[in-house]
């Protein structure tokens, strides 16, 4: 079974800055199949990027997706005060069919 | 836009049986989706539990297979889930949500989440 580690556990950042967080696999996989998600307190996880590097509907522009072969990197450029939520990684696979990361937090500093 | 909404009971004894529904709205449960059930827990994450679509083909976790049932029923427009032989290991926010059909072409994602209902395993 495929592993997602997501790096750093917790990244403590101020509006306007840029934030950059990191989706590990154990092996190569294919990247039209790794998805990001925002979920705040109290709420679903919510869809952001799909394909590596599709923002869903509704997403601003100033998050974004990239990587390919084990390393993924989901950007925000330039932080809101909405944003700071913690960021999960998806990856479709095989069995199970749906993998999670562990999550990154991003809090306020 | 589909609307996805869980309930059942908060509370299940240990050694017994979760069971929670989840009612589809805004879209056709009859229509292309997988209609899936995830899991939270703090000590291990999200958990993909399985999915259905409307004809009944359903795809499990293989961790968790032996205890699980997805059912779906066209007539209430809803999905359900049965966990057995539950522990505290089970305590975890369920969430229903759905995904586009014929993904694997293209990308697979949880589009559309209920908004998640906390069980707790205990006596």
């Amino acid at each position: 079974e495929i592993v997602l580690t997501q790096s750093p556990g917790t990244l403590s950042l101020s509006p306007g800055e840029r934030a950059t967080l990191s989706c590990r696999a154990s092996q190569v996989v294919i990247s039209r199949y790794l998805v990001w998600y925002q979920q705040k307190p109290g709420q679903a996880p919510r869809l952001l990027i799909y394909g590596a590097s599709s923002r869903a509907t509704g997403i601003p522009d100033r998050f974004s997706g990239s990587g390919s072969g084990t390393d993924f990197t989901l950007t925000i450029s330039r932080l809101e005060p909405e944003d700071f939520a913690v960021y999960f990684c998806q990856l479709y696979d095989n069995s199970p069919l749906y993998i999670f990361g562990q999550g990154t937090k991003l809090e306020i500093k | 836009q589909v609307q996805l909404q869980e309930s059942g009971p908060g509370l299940v004894k240990p050694s017994g049986t979760l069971s929670l529904t989840c009612a589809v709205s805004g879209g056709s449960i009859s229509s292309s989706y997988w209609w899936t059930w995830v899991r939270q827990s703090p000590g291990k994450g999200l958990e993909w539990i399985g999915e259905i679509n409307h004809s009944g083909s359903t795809y499990y976790n293989p961790s968790l297979k032996s205890r699980i049932t997805i059912s779906v029923d066209k007539s209430k427009s809803q999905f359900s889930l049965t966990l057995s032989s539950v522990t505290a290991a089970d305590t975890a926010v369920y969430y229903c949500a759905a995904v586009p059909g014929g993904c694997s072409a293209t990308s697979c994602y949880l589009n559309f989440w209920g908004q998640g209902t906390l069980v707790t395993v205990s006596s």
